[in-house]
């Protein structure tokens, strides 16, 4: 989802739940998409990753969906767990060096 | 070190002074970034240094940006002549290859600066 300012988009899900979130990129030459973690007053923390000659791919208990038709992208997290409270973003390469992030998704995990 | 290690973790300045902040990569990790934070936002691309290559500076935001790595080590992100607007946490991450190769960037936990 894209950010405005300190206002996240915010997904509230309850523990045990599947949790999706989405993301839109911008660029049709991406080839390279990345999901990672931010917890809290730490850096972000790779998740999984996912090329453009694929359209899924899946982690423990992890799932990324790519459709490059439409240019979006979605992290499924299954049986969603209070540890997994955290701001999630996504972040696309297209070729170089660079990594081009989203502007984050708040996950909160209701006990 | 077993992670990315950044200092300071935190930084009160005033409008007008210069600030250093480093980073201590992960041993034999070739690629070394810097991204800013400003709150509540994503991470915005500065610089990239690979190995001995010459680096990409070109996320940095103005001249007043620069950044130094010796070798495959330390990299140090100086701001000179701080605004307001330079309030941010500025995030180091290194990998042992770099992008496209892999998008898994070990990252540190930032140094928060605040200028006031």
């Amino acid at each position: 989802g894209e950010s405005v300012g300190l206002h996240l988009p915010t997904l509230s899900v309850q523990e045990g739940d599947n949790s999706i979130i989405n993301c839109a990129y911008s660029n049709s030459a991406s080839d390279y998409f990345i999901w990672y973690k931010q917890e809290s007053g730490k850096g972000p923390q790779f998740i999984i990753d996912i090329r453009s000659n694929m359209d899924k791919r899946q982690g423990q208990r992890v799932t990324v969906l790519l459709n490059k038709t439409v240019k979006h992208l979605s992290l499924q997290i299954a049986a969603t767990q209070p540890g997994d409270s955290a701001v999630y973003f996504c972040a696309e390469n297209r070729a170089g060096n660079m990594l081009t992030f989203g502007g984050g998704t708040r996950l909160m995990v209701k006990p | 070190g077993a992670g990315v290690s950044q200092s300071p973790s935190n930084k009160v300045t005033e409008k007008g002074k210069d600030v250093e902040l480093r980073c201590d990569p992960i041993s034999g990790h070739t690629a070394l970034y810097w991204y800013r934070q400003r709150l509540g936002q994503g991470l915005e691309f500065l610089i990239y240094f690979q190995g001995n290559s010459a680096p990409d500076k070109s996320g940095l935001p103005s001249d007043r940006f620069s950044a130094e790595r010796t070798g495959e080590s330390v990299s140090t992100l100086t701001i000179q002549r701080t605004q307001q607007e330079d309030s941010a946490v500025y995030l180091c991450a290194s990998s042992y290859n770099p992008l496209p190769n892999t998008g898994e960037l070990f990252f540190g936990e930032g140094s928060r600066l605040t200028v006031l």
